[in-house]
């Protein structure tokens, strides 16, 4: 069964702070996804990133950065220069299996202050 | 475009009443749709995947005569809380998948419902 964990429960720093949500998960699949989602106080959960297990590259976009090491199975996500927008309770996610469903970590609350 | 609306936003009932949901892909087809459900201050919970044209698969621990799932469209899935009590209060999210972008994988997610049962 996947799993995934999100050690850090609670992160606060302050605004232009860079900040780093670590992500670590098991897995039994060889080919495998991982999300990042953010819900923000209103609680619609937002999709940031889809990464493909094959693919080891580091993503960047924007003030985001995430870094996945299969050796270590850690999918972290990095926000640099960090706003009060970015203040959110942010989900790492491997999917079950190929039916898609998503199995969220315990999530991290990032609390961005001015 | 991958809009997900989710009606009502917030809802208020007695005990004792059904409450239900409804869960819309707007700009694409949607086979598969999924409920969650959130306690405050703690992460989503699956429910069941609704899939349209049959019956919904729910996880373990969900009494699915409580809560009834229908996905009669590509575009709208509905949830249902029969004989709502206290202890259903809960924020409930849906999500889609793009019919078409299956291989893609992605869920996009409606903004909520928090239900409260007095």
């Amino acid at each position: 069964a996947q799993k995934v964990t999100q050690a850090q429960t609670e992160i606060s720093v302050v605004e232009k702070e860079d900040v780093t949500l670590d992500c670590v998960y098991e897995t039994r699949d060889t080919t495998y996804y991982l999300f990042w989602y953010k819900q923000p106080p209103s609680g619609e959960l937002v999709f940031l990133i889809r990464r493909n297990s094959f693919d080891e590259q580091n993503e960047i976009s924007g003030r985001y950065s995430w870094n996945f090491q299969k050796s270590t199975s850690s999918f972290n996500f990095t926000i640099t220069a960090s706003q009060v927008v970015d203040s959110a309770v942010y989900f790492c996610a491997p999917p079950y299996n190929q039916g898609g469903k998503l199995i969220f970590g315990q999530g991290t609350e990032l609390s961005v202050k001015p | 475009g991958a809009v997900v609306s989710q009606h009502p936003s917030r809802v208020i009932c007695k005990s004792g009443t059904s409450v239900k949901i409804e869960c819309r892909s707007l700009d694409f087809q949607a086979t598969t749709m999924f409920w969650y459900r959130q306690f405050p201050k703690q992460s989503l919970m699956l429910m069941a995947t609704s899939n349209e044209g049959s019956k919904a698969t729910y996880e373990q621990g969900v009494e699915k005569d409580k809560f009834l799932i229908n996905h009669a469209s590509l575009t709208l899935s509905t949830l249902t809380v029969t004989s709502a009590h206290p202890e259903d209060s809960s924020f409930y999210i849906c999500s889609a998948r793009d019919s078409v972008r299956e291989t893609v994988n992605i869920q996009y997610f409606g903004a909520g419902t928090r239900l409260s049962v007095l």
